[in-house]
């Protein structure tokens, strides 16, 4: 079946870079696309980016000069890189598949940014 | 980028309501939009997709419609388990999520 975790640390220093892994089963990344959606204590959701099927990759455009996007197929693993983290970026990170709509998400990690 | 605006932000029903959620793009998204549900603690569900296509194993008291800028989500019959906040997102240009609303039992 169909599966998505997110692992990574929970707690980042300011201006440090966080570096998440979406580790996914059931479905090969290279048919499916993965996006990262966050959501602060609280708020909404946030699509953060994603990497499609061919491997090219998409950015919110607020978050593109900090964020990248890679995967590793052969470990059916997606991977998020940003830096200068502050404490705003403190947020539940979720990583979902797309195929024709985010029908699979991961149970989201917390990441807590700060000193 | 297009901006989402979902109304109201919050909504108290009471149990057999038929409530209404509003979505509003910037621009026209060609019906490029789904509907998302979060509950407390738990990672969003797919309701609803190209507008108007209910998900497999999803409720038939939920239903969506709209074009060009005005999207709607209804539940024909309010049931305590919709306690949820719901959330637009379009993809016709970029991706954007609304604000969500937050529903409740009255």
């Amino acid at each position: 079946q169909v599966q998505l975790k997110e692992s990574g640390p929970g707690l980042v220093q300011p201006s440090q870079t966080l570096s998440l892994t979406c580790t996914v089963s059931g479905f090969s990344l290279t048919s499916n696309s993965v996006s990262w959606v966050r959501q602060p204590p609280g708020k909404g959701l946030e699509w953060m980016g994603a990497i499609w099927s061919g491997g090219s990759t998409d950015y919110n455009s607020a978050l593109k000069s900090r964020l990248s996007i890679s995967r590793d197929t052969s470990k059916s693993q997606v991977f998020l890189k940003m830096n200068s983290l502050q404490t705003e970026d403190t947020a539940i990170y979720f990583c979902t598949r797309r195929r024709y709509s985010f029908d699979y998400w991961g149970q989201g990690v917390m990441v807590t940014v700060s000193s | 980028d297009i901006q989402m605006t979902q109304s109201p932000s919050l909504l108290s029903a009471s149990v057999g309501d038929r409530v209404t959620l509003n979505c509003k793009a910037s621009q026209n998204i060609n019906k490029n939009l789904e509907w998302y549900q979060q509950k407390l603690g738990e990672a969003p569900k797919l309701l609803i997709y190209y507008t108007n296509n209910l998900q497999t194993g999803i409720s038939s008291r939920f239903s969506g419609s709209g074009s060009g800028t005005d999207y709607t989500l209804t539940i024909s019959s309010l049931q305590p388990e919709d306690v949820a906040t719901y959330y637009c997102y379009q993809y016709n240009s970029g991706h954007t999520f609304g604000a969500g609303t937050k529903l409740e039992l009255k």
